[in-house]
Parts: structure tokens; C-alpha cells; sequence
């Protein structure tokens, strides 16, 4: 099983379409969760951090489950903007801060 | 901008070259981190130095070799790399408590260098 595991999509939805990605994660002494941001050919960048009682960033709405070991990210009201692949990432569990990426969910937003 | 900057952008080398690759933290971070990222693959964390000291050396093969000789620079010395071996070289940071506690921080990447072994 790999230790985070996403939907490589592509999600192809049109402009002002609501989407979510999820994710599962494997080990259960992970701490820290995250939803970073890739565009093509750039680095990843901090979307998100996600918290136990859930949080809201403007169209962005991060969830976790620790009982089912699952996260989720919900875009409303999608802008072309928002393309790019969105990056489940999680720490390694433990006192480290090692940080354990998934392969990355693609979303297309179209005109 | 982020405040990690990596040199050089792209890089291609022979087999037999040795090159280093360079990363740059301008943020007061205590951790410095090298990835590699292959097309269809997640990112593959390679080391980690907190405090100027390696704490995690992924299974990476000799011909990688870090080097972090402060806390605000790391590099990568590459040696006799194979063309399995190109890939984007991601550097990153991250402020870090020195407590053990089991959380992890923001880490902020730098643009990465784009490394392509013939």
C-alpha cells in the first residue's frame, strides 16, 4: 500500500464547477497534513494546512478523518487559475519531519 | 519569489562529469531538505539536515553526495550519475521544532534544477 495515495485524475470541469480530491494516507502516527499546489513545471507551494476540525480558505475547504486515515479538499466556484496538480502530503509519523508526498491529483479547468 | 533559490536552472552532464548542484535558504530556517521528482512519480525525499546535521539519508546511492555547510546553504555533489538519474532536484526549508515532537512545518521549495544525465 503506498503510504499516500491520490486519484492522478486529470479532473476536467468547467468553470465555476465545485471538485474535491481525496486521499488516504497509511501510517497512523502522521501528525501534520497538508495540500500543496504544483503548477507545470514550477515548484510545489503551501495551498493548505489541514486541521482535525476541518478549515476554510476562501473557495478552498481541507477535511481529515483520522478514524479512516483520509483527507479531502473541496474547490468551489473552480477558476481556470485554479489548474494545476494538487499535492496530498502528510509527515512521516514519529519526531521527524520527514514529509511523505503523494503522486498528485491533475485538475483542468475549462473555459 | 520564494526565498529558497537553487542554481543552476537546468543542468546536463555526461556520466563520467562531476557537477554540484546549489540551494539557498534566505528565511532563518533550521532544516534543509533535497527531493528528486520524476515524471508519473511522487517526490522522493533524498536527505534531510536539521541543524546543519543529516538526520535522514533516503536509500540514496553514493554518487549522490550532500553537503550542508551552514544552515542556510546545502548542496548536492553528483558524481557518475546514470541517465535514470535525471529528474528536477527540488531543495526546500522549514523552521523546525527541536523538541522531538512528532509535527512537521510548512516547507517552502526552491524553482528546483532540471537535471539531465546523458
Amino acid at each position: 500500500r503506498k503510504e499516500v495515495e491520490q486519484d492522478p485524475g486529470p479532473f476536467n470541469v468547467p468553470e465555476g464547477a465545485t471538485v474535491a480530491f481525496n486521499c488516504t494516507y497509511s501510517n497512523s502516527a502522521s501528525q501534520s497534513f497538508f495540500w500543496y499546489r504544483q503548477d507545470c513545471r514550477k515548484e510545489p507551494k503551501l495551498l493548505m494546512s489541514v486541521y482535525s476540525s476541518g478549515n476554510e480558505d476562501g473557495r478552498f475547504t481541507a477535511q481529515l478523518n483520522r478514524a479512516s486515515q483520509y483527507i479531502s479538499l473541496l474547490i468551489r466556484d473552480s477558476k481556470l487559475s485554479d489548474s494545476a496538480t494538487y499535492l496530498c502530503v502528510v509527515n512521516g509519523g514519529g519526531a521527524t519531519n520527514k514529509l511523505i508526498f503523494g503522486t498528485g491529483t491533475l485538475l483542468a479547468v475549462q473555459p | 519569489e520564494t526565498g529558497v533559490t537553487q542554481t543552476p536552472r537546468h543542468l546536463v552532464m555526461g556520466m563520467t562529469n562531476k557537477k554540484s548542484l546549489k540551494c539557498e535558504q534566505h528565511l532563518g530556517h533550521n532544516a534543509m531538505y533535497w527531493y528528486k521528482q520524476s515524471a508519473k512519480k511522487p517526490l522522493e525525499l533524498m536527505f534531510v539536515y536539521n541543524f546543519k546535521e543529516q538526520t535522514e539519508n533516503n536509500s540514496v546511492p553514493s554518487r549522490f553526495s550532500p553537503e550542508c555547510p551552514n544552515s542556510s546553504h546545502l548542496f548536492l555533489h553528483l558524481h557518475t550519475l546514470q541517465p535514470e538519474d535525471s529528474a528536477l532536484y527540488l531543495c526546500a526549508s522549514s523552521q523546525e521544532l527541536n523538541s522531538g515532537r512528532a509535527l512537521s512545518n510548512e516547507q517552502f521549495f526552491g524553482p528546483g534544477t532540471r537535471l539531465t544525465v546523458l
